[in-house]
């Protein structure tokens, strides 16, 4: 079956601009998590979300936001972008809780760049 | 909050080479243990995991952790490792209750033939 699918794949922003990134999980999949990959700190969590809902939420400015849809897509949204935001954004799906299913499953990223 | 320690994080060694990675977490409660590696241009994929039962687990290609709860550590091993070991690897910690995952650092793994 389709893995998670994330687009763009790669994107190029000036800073003060605005990106929304998109995520589809796995059929069936209703949790979404979205974390931030940079070299210097890693992969960080971004936010969680299950049916509609934001379930947690990481340490990050409110310029990062994020929702998600009765079919359980989800997008993420930065807004006033500032040349750290340049990292790899990743998406992951799961069924529900860890503790039940067992792996989150993750896209292949989308690469914002911003200058 | 959960933190998660990887040292060494650049690693080279030949093939056949025993290969053991380090990982330590902090957190007091209850956790689900994880081992996430990424091969050069894919995604984040599941190495292995502990959840219970058996401290020692074993993963895809031949790698297996031990969790040690005393020591707050869970160890990424593979006796003998192959040139498309080559990758980065991640320890990853979850809080039971929650899905977010708590990352290591990584560690990148270079195999030379």
């Amino acid at each position: 079956k389709a893995g998670v699918t994330q687009t763009p794949r790669y994107l190029i922003k000036t800073r003060g601009q605005q990106v929304t990134l998109s995520c589809s999980p796995i059929s069936g999949h209703r949790s979404v998590s979205w974390y931030q990959q940079t070299p210097g700190q890693g992969l960080q969590f971004l936010f969680e979300y299950f049916s509609e809902t934001q379930r947690n939420k990481g340490n990050f400015p409110g310029r990062f936001s994020g929702r998600q849809f009765s079919n359980s897509r989800s997008e993420m949204n930065v807004s006033t972008l500032e040349l750290g935001d340049s990292a790899l954004y990743l998406c992951a799906s799961s069924l529900g809780f860890l503790a039940d299913t067992g792996e989150l499953f993750f896209g292949e990223g989308s690469r914002l760049t911003v200058l | 909050a959960q933190s998660v320690s990887q040292h060494n994080h650049h690693v080279i060694l030949s093939e056949a080479a025993s290969l053991e990675l380090g990982c330590n977490y902090s957190y007091g409660g209850t956790v689900n243990l994880f081992w996430y590696v990424q091969y050069p241009g894919q995604h984040l994929q599941l190495l292995l995991k502990y959840f219970s039962g058996d401290p020692l687990v074993k993963g895809i290609k031949g790698f297996e952790a031990e969790f040690i709860k005393s020591k707050f550590s869970f160890n990424l091993r593979k006796p003998s490792v192959q040139w498309s070991d080559t990758a980065e690897y991640f320890c990853a910690v979850n809080a039971k209750g929650n899905n977010r995952l708590a990352f290591g650092k990584g560690n990148q793994v270079v195999v030379i033939p």
